[in-house]
């Protein structure tokens, strides 16, 4: 049984595009977040949510509209696409707050055209 | 400013050999450090976590030091595989009340056979 998945894999789409990113996690845990992976493989922290709640927001674009409809799902919406939003973004979630591991997803390889 | 510093070029070892991996931070005051292990097109899989107060941990073949005076983390890989072969990141949890992971950019470790 996958723990963290997200859908769709790989997602190519056209500048100006929205498109959404979806993710569930079976691990029954409360807070689950959004990362990004740039081509430089740097991963950084985008969203936290705690029990549906946002709780850690990094300067992120408003275009990029997480929503959590349940502790166990967490998507990412995202607006009028650019370049520069080419990269992977990676689902998590961990048990509690601070000093537990992350549980990753596969990633979700978008590439903006 | 504040900085995580993996060394950024890949590290060759034999297989056998022990694998020292690096992770210097600048202006941070971590609580955790922890340690991940990524595959190409998959998520990071978590390894190790030590707390600030702990010197030492280990798990099977690896081994992390965690020195807050010089601002350092090692990671070890002992008696060395063909299968270890990925990139490990080092990531720093502050523990501001909810867990936000800073990662470093990732080492990538070859063992040849």
């Amino acid at each position: 049984d996958t723990a963290v998945s997200q859908t769709p894999k790989y997602l190519v789409t056209q500048m100006g595009n929205d498109k959404s990113i979806k993710c569930e996690q079976n691990l029954g845990h409360d807070t689950m977040y959004w990362y990004k992976q740039d081509s430089k493989k740097f991963l950084k922290i985008m969203f936290s949510y705690n029990n549906k709640e946002l709780i850690i927001n990094e300067t992120v674009p408003n275009r990029f509209s997480p929503k959590s409809p349940d502790k166990a799902h967490l998507n990412l919406h995202i607006n009028s696409l650019e370049l520069g939003d080419s990269a992977v973004y990676f689902c998590a979630s961990s048990q509690a707050q601070g000093n537990t591991e992350a549980f990753f997803g596969q990633g979700t390889r978008l590439t903006v055209v | 400013s504040q900085k995580i510093e993996q060394n950024s070029e890949a590290l060759n070892i034999q297989e056998g050999k022990t694998a020292t991996l690096t992770c210097n931070y600048t202006n941070y005051s971590p609580a955790y450090l922890q340690w991940y292990r990524q595959d190409p097109g998959r998520g990071p899989v978590f390894l190790l976590l030590i707390r600030e107060n702990e010197k030492e941990k280990r798990k099977e073949r690896l081994k992390v030091t965690f020195d807050t005076t010089l601002k350092q983390s090692l990671f070890h890989i002992t008696a060395s595989q063909p299968a270890d072969s990925a990139t490990y990141l080092c990531a720093l949890d502050m523990n501001t009340g909810f867990q936000k992971l800073v990662f470093g950019t990732g080492t990538r470790l070859l063992v040849s056979p």
